[in-house]
């Protein structure tokens, strides 16, 4: 596509369900973000994908959360036994590659409320 | 842990102001820094970065950005601003030892007409 895709765009669900989140990058980029954001809180990282493989899990909040990447392509976020304080919006972004000089191409996000 | 601080949360200003908002970063090795926009309704997206060279950057819109070792900072800055401007703007650092970029709490800007 033509740009980062991310569904669903709003996602109400009551405490203690389980929520996937989907992104699908930009064709060819291999690196994939995902960060949450709160209100006063700036971009939280969560997670980084090159390719398939995640060297880097330690945003992830709790274990509750996860994630995963296929094909190098489409990554989903999935909560577990979802909490209030997980209502956020939760952006995906993607790069060429990871090096320095990539900017990111974000997605429009998921704003997840969770009542 | 690495940082990025935005000192401003809210600014409002007229039409014609100038403005500057401030960033600080913290990772004291190759540095890569950057400034996002994100426009109401809109996805974040780059307004300039800064890697090496002139410590100066222009981005798009009129944006500037001054990188000044000395003080870990990269303040963004607009001579005069323009109703359009009205966005949320976030600094950010990227640590290539850990492929992460770090950003900043965001500064809500409100340019009044």
């Amino acid at each position: 596509g033509a740009g980062v895709s991310q569904s669903p765009s709003n996602k109400v669900t009551e405490k203690g369900k389980d929520v996937e989140l989907r992104c699908d990058p930009i064709s060819g980029h291999t690196a994939l973000y995902w960060y949450r954001q709160s209100l006063g809180q700036g971009l939280e990282f969560l997670i980084y994908f090159q390719g398939n493989s995640a060297p880097d899990k330690s945003g992830l909040p709790s274990d509750r959360f996860s994630a995963e990447r296929t094909g190098g392509s489409v990554s989903t976020l999935t909560i577990q036994r979802t909490q209030q304080e997980d209502s956020a919006v939760y952006l995906c972004a993607s790069s060429p590659g990871a090096g320095f000089n990539e900017k990111l191409f974000f997605g429009s996000g998921t704003q997840l409320s969770v009542l | 842990a690495q940082s990025v601080s935005q000192h401003n949360h809210h600014v409002i200003l007229s039409e014609a102001a100038s403005l500057e908002l401030g960033c600080n970063y913290s990772y004291g090795g190759t540095v890569n820094l950057f400034w996002y926009v994100q426009y109401p309704g809109q996805h974040l997206q780059l307004l300039l970065k800064y890697f090496s060279g002139d410590p100066l950057v222009k981005g798009i819109k009129g944006f500037e950005a001054e990188f000044i070792k000395s003080k870990f900072s990269f303040n963004l800055r607009k001579p005069s601003v323009q109703w359009s401007d009205t966005a949320e703007y976030f600094c950010a650092e990227y640590n290539p030892g850990t492929y992460k970029y770090i950003f900043g709490t965001g500064t809500r800007l409100k340019v009044l007409a």
